[in-house]
């Protein structure tokens, strides 16, 4: 069974570094990997979509690498702002048809001014 | 525009009672899913049903049913027999393998 990991549980850090947050998979026969956000009471909101054939995708501030292979993504968030600050989610979709994914735990981030 | 509603936004019951949530997509979406969201917890899937009249449990199904009587919507009934009711819960929708949409959320506080 898919167990999806993700580390670190909590981040809090000043306005404008860079940060990267890590998502770890332990099946690596998957059809693509996504990264959610989720703010306080809210459903959550795609932010990018790697298929398995991918290496990373981009946008904005935000760029998510994908390593089937050794069963990692990294969401990279660049120059962070308080705006920032919500819980960050990976889910990984598997191969073979049924496209039911499996969630991590997230990660709270919270950017201070 | 295109999206996934859930009503209502806060709901609460007396313990014993049935409590049905509702989910409602136009983004004529085939696959609907249900999740329950507790702290610390990460998502956990009730139900699936990726087409209409047909549904599949999910890890967490005892104490919950459903019914996808029309492709738009996928309700969620709360049995009194679901031990411990109290969560936040979310419906979403995708189609083939694209990107899963998420409505906006249903919290239910049993006491």
């Amino acid at each position: 069974k898919q167990e999806v990991t993700q580390i670190p549980a909590a981040l809090s850090v000043p306005e404008g570094e860079n940060l990267v947050l890590n998502c770890s998979f332990t099946d690596s026969a998957i059809y693509n990997l996504q990264w959610f956000r989720q703010d306080p009471g809210k459903g959550l909101t795609s932010l990018l979509l790697i298929q398995s054939s991918q290496r990373e995708q981009t946008s904005g501030r935000l760029n998510a690498s994908l390593d089937k292979s050794s069963g990692r993504s990294t969401l990279y968030i660049a120059a962070s702002q308080p705006g920032d600050s919500a819980t960050y989610l990976c889910a990984v979709n598997p191969s073979g048809g049924s496209y039911i994914p499996t969630f991590g735990r997230g990660t709270s981030l919270i950017v201070h001014p | 525009d295109g999206g996934i509603t859930q009503s209502p936004k806060y709901l609460f019951r007396k313990e014993g009672q049935n409590v049905t949530l509702s989910c409602e997509q136009n983004l004529n979406h085939d696959a609907m899913y249900w999740y329950r969201q507790d702290p610390g917890q990460g998502l956990r899937l009730i139900y699936y049903s990726q087409i209409v009249n047909d549904f599949q449990k999910g890890d967490i199904a005892e104490g919950y049913s459903v019914s996808r009587e029309k492709k738009e919507s996928f309700p969620l009934t709360v049995t009194s027999a679901q031990k411990n009711p109290t969560a936040f819960y979310l419906c979403a929708s995708s189609i083939g393998t694209s990107i899963v949409h998420f409505g906006p959320g249903t919290r239910l506080t049993v006491t």
